[in-house]
C-alpha cells in the first residue's frame, strides 16, 4: 500500500546545480501537487497538475518547472539551485469526480523531500 | 483571495487535558474545510474535512471540528489530549476556482506528561 512515493528523501546540492525530484502515486489519482514547507509558512504550492500531460503554477513558481508524462508521476525540476530553495518539498495527490469534483477530495502525500542548497 | 489563519503557533498542554487549536479563513465563496495533522518527519495526514450538512465534525484520533460560518471558523477541538497527539496541524481551505489547497501557518502541539 504505497500510496505517495518521493524520491530521493534527502539531497544537498550546490548553488547552481540542477536536480529533479521524483513523486509517484499508485492511487490513480488525477491531480498532483509539489508543496514547499518552510518554518512558519505552512505550505506552499509550486505547480500542480490536473491530468497527464498537463501542468499548472502555483503560489511561488519561480525557479522551478515540473512535467507529468506519465499519470503515475509528477516531476520537479530545479533548474540552477539557489539557497532561498532550501526546504521540505511534498508532494500529494487526489481524486477528481470529474465535473470539478476535485475540491472536496482529501490530498494524499508523500514524506517529503528535504533539500539543503549550499 | 482565500487565506488561512491559524492564530496560535504553538500550544502546550498537559496529557489528558482538553484542547483548542484555532483557525480562521477568509473567502468571498463557499468552501470546502480541512485539518491535518504532520507527525515528525513525515507528510500530511487528514484529519477531517467539512463539506457540507452538519456543522460539528468528526475525525480520527477523537479530533472534531465545528464549523462556524458567521465567524468563518473552523476550529478543531480534542477532550483529552495523548502523548502521542503532539505534532503540527495544518488547517486548510479549497473553494471554487482553486484546483488546490491553501493551508494556515501551522499549529505545533506539544503535550506534556
Amino acid at each position: 500500500n504505497a500510496g505517495v512515493t518521493q524520491t530521493p528523501k534527502f539531497r544537498v546540492l550546490k548553488t547552481g546545480q540542477s536536480m529533479t525530484l521524483l513523486c509517484a502515486q499508485d492511487m490513480n489519482h488525477e491531480y498532483m501537487y509539489w508543496y514547499r514547507q518552510d518554518p512558519g509558512m505552512g505550505l506552499r504550492l509550486i505547480h500542480y497538475s490536473v491530468g497527464e500531460g498537463t501542468t499548472a503554477k502555483g503560489e511561488v513558481p519561480d525557479g522551478y518547472n515540473v512535467s507529468r508524462l506519465k499519470k503515475q508521476n509528477f516531476l520537479l525540476g530545479l533548474e540552477s539551485a539557489a539557497p532561498s530553495q532550501t526546504s521540505v518539498y511534498f508532494c500529494a495527490s487526489s481524486y477528481s469526480t470529474g465535473t470539478g469534483g476535485y475540491r472536496n477530495q482529501p490530498q494524499h502525500f508523500g514524506d517529503g523531500t528535504r533539500l539543503s542548497i549550499l | 483571495a482565500q487565506s488561512v489563519t491559524q492564530l496560535d503557533s504553538q500550544v502546550p498542554v498537559f496529557e489528558e487535558a482538553p484542547v483548542e487549536l484555532r483557525c480562521n479563513y477568509s473567502s468571498s465563496v463557499s468552501v470546502y474545510l480541512f485539518w491535518y495533522v504532520q507527525y515528525p518527519n513525515q507528510g500530511l495526514q487528514l484529519l477531517l474535512k467539512y463539506l457540507s450538512g452538519s456543522t460539528l465534525v468528526k475525525g480520527i484520533n477523537g479530533f472534531e471540528a465545528e464549523f462556524n460560518k458567521s465567524q468563518t471558523s473552523f476550529h478543531l477541538r480534542k477532550p483529552s489530549v495523548h502523548i502521542s497527539d503532539t505534532a503540527e496541524y495544518f488547517c486548510a481551505v479549497s473553494d471554487e476556482g482553486r484546483r488546490a489547497l491553501t493551508f494556515g501557518s501551522g499549529t505545533r502541539l506539544q503535550v506534556q506528561p
